[in-house]
């Protein structure tokens, strides 16, 4: 089955500086990623979705100078969370589509971020 | 809008029992709905999935129904055991996936 690697699982910054997620699929081209998040005792969120090589588009109310995303190439695509404050803190997951599947998303394991 | 409400909330049964956890949406137009599991902390681990044009999917002690015309999905766990405790979340994908409120299920011995 198709394998997406997130990394890292677990994240711990200060304030202020900025904090890189990476979401790479291992074994299939994903045309198309999409972060997610997710805070404690509540459902997953879609925050963007990217296409490689273009722009990624924002779900209303997520800033996107605030969260960078890259999707590069057919298998990278990267989260940075600029400047995180603790209310950044939670739990970011990434998927990846353009698998063999028709319409399906292969997640990863998931980042836990947490701003101190 | 699409939105997804999950029934019931939360649930906590004795080990052995058939559990039936329910998924609505409101818009039909869907090219498919998957049911996931998420473990405290972890990520989530993909159980079912049903295209549009099919009515269930099973999968061992798991079985997954649709019907689209009546927004409504249902997952069926059979003979439930501890090892079952986790959140369920349903998702329906128009042009991205809309998840639900999750179900909290625990199983004890």
């Amino acid at each position: 089955g198709a394998v997406v690697s997130q990394h890292p699982s677990w994240v711990i910054c200060k304030s202020g500086t900025s904090v890189k997620i990476e979401c790479r699929s291992l074994d299939f081209q994903a045309t198309t990623m999409f972060w997610y998040r997710q805070f404690p005792k509540q459902s997953l969120m879609l925050m963007a979705t990217s296409n490689e090589g273009s722009k990624a588009t924002y779900e209303q109310g997520v800033e996107k100078d605030k969260f960078l995303i890259n999707h590069a190439s057919l298998t990278l695509s990267t989260l940075t969370v600029t400047s995180a404050h603790p209310e950044d803190s939670s739990f970011y997951i990434c998927s990846g589509g353009g698998g063999s599947g028709i319409n399906i998303q292969y997640f990863g394991a998931g980042t836990r971020l947490s701003v101190l | 809008k699409q939105e997804v409400t999950q029934i019931p909330a939360a649930l906590s049964v004795p080990e052995g029992e058939n559990l039936v956890l329910n998924c609505s949406f409101t818009d039909s137009a869907i090219y498919n709905l998957q049911w996931f599991r998420q473990d405290p902390g972890k990520g989530l681990t993909s159980l079912l999935l049903i295209q549009s044009s099919q009515r269930e999917q099973t999968s061992g002690r798991l079985n997954a129904s649709l019907d689209k015309s009546s927004g409504r999905s249902t997952l069926y766990i059979a003979a439930s055991q501890p090892g079952d405790s986790a959140t369920y979340l349903c998702a329906v994908n128009t042009d991205k996936l809309i998840f639900g409120t999750g179900t909290r299920l625990q199983v004890f011995p």
